[in-house]
């Protein structure tokens, strides 16, 4: 089947500017993570849905940030007014809620370069 | 607090050669989940073997083996027989009783020929 998706693969940006980063998780999953991963670094949580449940915000490094998710699915990452620091590989996370190993499916991420 | 703690930023192995790759974490959770990932230069992350807390036997999945020492609070993986795809970076992550996830800072593998 289908795994992560994200959109798009690529963004350059200008400094002030706002962007939508895009996550289609594997149907079914409830769980849906966003990272962000700087160049050469490990991966800095930024927000994680489960169900319907309220997200868990706690990763969010400013007010800049929001992110959505549509119908237990689909899922925006918004940075609005972006700044330079902002340039990161943003990557998105699915899992399953059931017995078992319960890994964390990765799409390709979203590279974003703010000028 | 640092959940979780890779404290080798570069490892290199000759080529058939096994490794071990170092993790420890903190929780005070009863039940909690292991992880290990494989970062290749290509960028994307892939789910390698996994470690639950109350399971009595490491885990194997392949060349990939976790050692996992509950008392020590560890979860090294050893790769066995390294082969050059192995070169990529290697995060260690946690799940905790409410499904959140905690990755280390990763250790940069090279397999050398």
């Amino acid at each position: 089947g289908a795994g992560v998706s994200q959109s798009p693969s690529n963004k350059v940006t200008e400094k002030g500017k706002d962007v939508e980063l895009r996550c289609d998780p594997i149907s079914g999953h409830t769980a849906l993570y966003w990272y962000r991963q700087s160049l050469g670094q490990g991966l800095e949580f930024l927000i994680y849905f489960q169900g319907n449940s309220a997200p868990d915000k706690s990763g969010l490094p400013s007010d800049r940030f929001s992110a959505e998710r549509t119908g237990g699915s689909v899922s925006t990452l918004t940075i609005q007014r972006t700044q330079q620091e902002d340039s990161a590989v943003y990557l998105c996370a699915s899992s399953a809620i059931l017995a078992g190993a319960q890994e964390q499916y990765f799409g390709p991420g979203t590279r974003l370069t703010v000028t | 607090a640092q959940k979780i703690t890779q404290t080798q930023p570069g490892m290199f192995v000759q080529e058939k050669e096994a490794v071990t790759l170092d993790c420890t974490y903190d929780t005070s959770d009863p039940s909690y989940g292991l992880f290990w990932y494989k970062q290749p230069s290509s960028g994307e992350m892939i789910f390698l073997i996994y470690q639950g807390s109350y399971d009595q036997q490491n885990a194997t999945e392949g060349r990939y083996s976790l050692n996992f020492q509950k008392a020590r609070k560890s979860a090294n993986l050893v790769i066995s027989a390294s082969q050059l795809g192995d070169s990529a970076m290697y995060f260690c992550a946690m799940r905790d009783t409410g499904n959140q996830f905690y990755f280390g800072t990763g250790t940069s593998l090279t397999v050398i020929p």
